[in-house]
């Protein structure tokens, strides 16, 4: 059974701060890894996808790779703003099985202006 | 990516009645998924709809607490039965996008009293 965890659970770090965000996961067969952004009480918003043939991604100020053989990723965010406080997670859809994201239990960035 | 409207966004419901939650794609989709979000935990995916058959329940869901229909390629509804204060969640629907991931609804924020 497909496990994703995210550690910490928690970070406060002040403005302007380089980040990394770390997502691991037990079975190295996916198909891809999604990270999403979540608002107080709101929906996902995408961030990044990265294939399982694809090693990192980039958009703006983030950055995701993978390594698929260590079962891990990781979100970079550069320049870190007030704005960029929100939950974060990491999802992965495993291959062969169904298209079901398994998700990890986020986590809560606050950055402090 | 597909754009996903669902409603309501919130609701205050008392306990032993049902709510229905709509989500409306402005595209034909194969498969559409249910999440919950319990507070302050990670999405658990409850089922997955297909068009034209029974939707598929994952473990610890069953088909009497949340009917689902899925009469079209670019709608769903899930009902949420005989509310009791456990069932107080954010609840999404999600649709795969192919090789851009996944996109989600903005959410239900349901709170049963």
């Amino acid at each position: 059974k497909q496990e994703v965890t995210q550690i910490p659970a928690a970070l406060s770090v002040p403005e302007g701060e380089n980040l990394v965000l770390n997502c691991s996961f037990t079975d190295s067969a996916i198909y891809n890894l999604q990270w999403f952004r979540q608002d107080p009480g709101k929906g996902l918003t995408s961030l990044l996808l990265i294939q399982s043939s694809q090693r990192e991604q980039t958009s703006g100020r983030l950055n995701a790779s993978l390594d698929k053989s260590s079962g891990r990723s990781t979100l970079y965010i550069a320049a870190s703003q007030p704005g960029d406080s929100a939950t974060y997670l990491c999802a992965v859809t495993t291959q062969g099985g169904s298209e079901k994201l398994v998700f990890g239990k986020g986590m809560k960035l606050t950055v402090n202006p | 990516s597909a754009v996903i409207s669902q409603k309501p966004s919130r609701d205050i419901c008392q306990r032993g009645t049902s709510l229905t939650i709509q989500c409306q794609v402005d595209s034909q989709v194969t498969m559409m998924f249910w999440y919950r979000q319990q507070p302050g935990q990670s999405l658990t995916l409850i089922a997955t709809a297909n068009q034209g058959s029974e939707a598929t329940y994952e473990s610890g869901f069953v088909i009497d607490k949340f009917p689902i229909s899925r009469p079209n390629l670019t709608f769903s509804t899930l009902t949420v039965s005989n509310m009791s204060p456990e069932d107080s969640s954010i609840y999404l629907c999600s649709v795969a996008g192919g090789q851009r991931g996944y996109t989600f609804g903005s959410g239900t924020r349901l709170t049963v009293v």
